[in-house]
Order: C-alpha cells, then structure tokens, then sequence
C-alpha cells in the first residue's frame, strides 16, 4: 500500500541552526501539506503546497519557515533558525484533491524534532 | 471558535467492553468530511474512519463505527471489543469544502485499555 514517508524520524538540534525535513508524498497525489504536534497538545496546520506554490499556510508558519518541493518527489519543511519552541513532531500529508474537497489526508510517521 | 470539540481528555475502558470517543463539531459549510485518527504512543497518524456529511448511513470500518448525528452536529467513534492495542490518543478531525484549513483537529482524547 503506497504510503508517505518522512526522513529523518528524530532530529536533534542547537537553538539557531538551520533544519530540513523531508518527505515523500503518495507518488498520485498532487496536493502536500505540513502540520505540527507539540507534545501533548493537538496537531496544528501549517502549511498546504499545491503545484510547486503554497496555497494555504497558517500564522504559525512565519518567515522562519519554507518549503519547496525541489526534485519533483521530494517536500521538504525548512526551518531557517530554530527556537526552543519549535520542538515538536512535524507530520507531512499528502492528498489527491485539494481544499474544495473533503477526502482523507494521508500522514506520514512523523519527524521528531528538539530544539536544544 | 473551535471548530472540533472533544471533551474527554481521557477514558478508560474493560478489555472486550466497548468505548465511546465523543467529538461535535462546528461549521456553517453544508459538505464536509469527518475523520478519527489514532495516535499510538509511537507517534504516527493512523486513519481509522471516515463519514462524508452527505453520507446516509453511519461509516462502519471493522470494530470501529461512527455515530454522525448531523443535526446536533457530532461524530462519535464507537469502539467495540476494546484491545490492549488500543490504547492510545484519537483524535477527530474535520475537513470542510470551502474551508482554507485542509484538516482541522481536535484535541484529543486519551484511551487506556485496562486488562
């Protein structure tokens, strides 16, 4: 069954450096997103990627953050210059409509990111 | 406002019993699409179960079933014959038509399984 995939499962990291998450989305799907989980709270949008431009991002994701999706299978999440508060688990999803409709997002595993 | 209310932070439930995960849900958008994922304590996004709001019948995937009530505008989970396994967090979540947010969440409802 195809999946989403996401590298890497865990990331540590000092306060100030630059991170990159990475996620294969379903090979069909057109339509990408990310969202955050901070511990022990709910899993929040961030950002939706429609046809190599952002279509919808949250308040959250502010200039620190970026995305783009380079090599035509890849989506990645850029983290310019991390903060104690981006400490979280990023979840990338992957969908074949977009946001006029209602069907099911597919979540990858999940990276694990601590910001020390 | 929020848009997806769970307001049981956490249940308990026997083994073999069956559970209820309660979930309403706010919007004015008359098509959307109501998810329950889990969340086991390694972390990922599991599915579980969808309902489309013009669905007639309840969604129904194994022992998992949705009671969708439309005019008081909730979507509980039912879980029948409850496993160690299933033990973990769930979530409800809602997509909307004409909503700029692709998935909103809800906070959340921890289940344990007691043997």
């Amino acid at each position: 069954e195809p999946e989403v995939t996401q590298t890497p499962s865990h990331q540590v990291t000092q306060m100030g450096q630059e991170v990159i998450l990475r996620c294969v989305p379903i090979s069909n799907h057109l339509y990408f997103y990310w969202y955050r989980q901070i511990l022990g709270q709910k899993v929040e949008f961030l950002v939706s990627f429609y046809n190599n431009e952002i279509s919808e991002k949250s308040e959250i994701f502010d200039d620190q953050f970026s995305v783009e999706r380079p090599d035509g299978s890849n989506f990645t999440l850029k983290i310019r210059s991390t903060k104690l508060e981006d400490s979280a688990m990023y979840f990338c999803a992957s969908s074949e409509t977009g946001l006029d409709d209602t069907g099911e997002l597919f979540f990858g595993e999940g990276s694990r990111l601590t910001v020390l | 406002a929020q848009k997806i209310t769970q307001t049981q932070p956490g249940m308990f439930v026997q083994e073999k019993e069956a559970v209820t995960l309660d979930c309403t849900y706010d919007t004015s958008d008359p098509s959307y699409g109501l998810f329950w994922y889990k969340q086991p304590s390694s972390g990922e996004m599991i599915f579980l179960i969808y309902q489309g709001s013009y669905d007639q019948q309840n969604a129904t995937e194994g022992r998992y079933s949705l009671n969708f009530q439309k005019a008081r505008k909730s979507a509980n989970l039912v879980i029948s014959a409850s496993q160690l396994g299933d033990s973990a967090m769930y979530f409800c979540a809602m997509r909307e038509r004409s909503g700029n947010t692709p998935l909103v969440f809800g906070k959340g409802t921890r289940l344990s399984v007691i043997a």
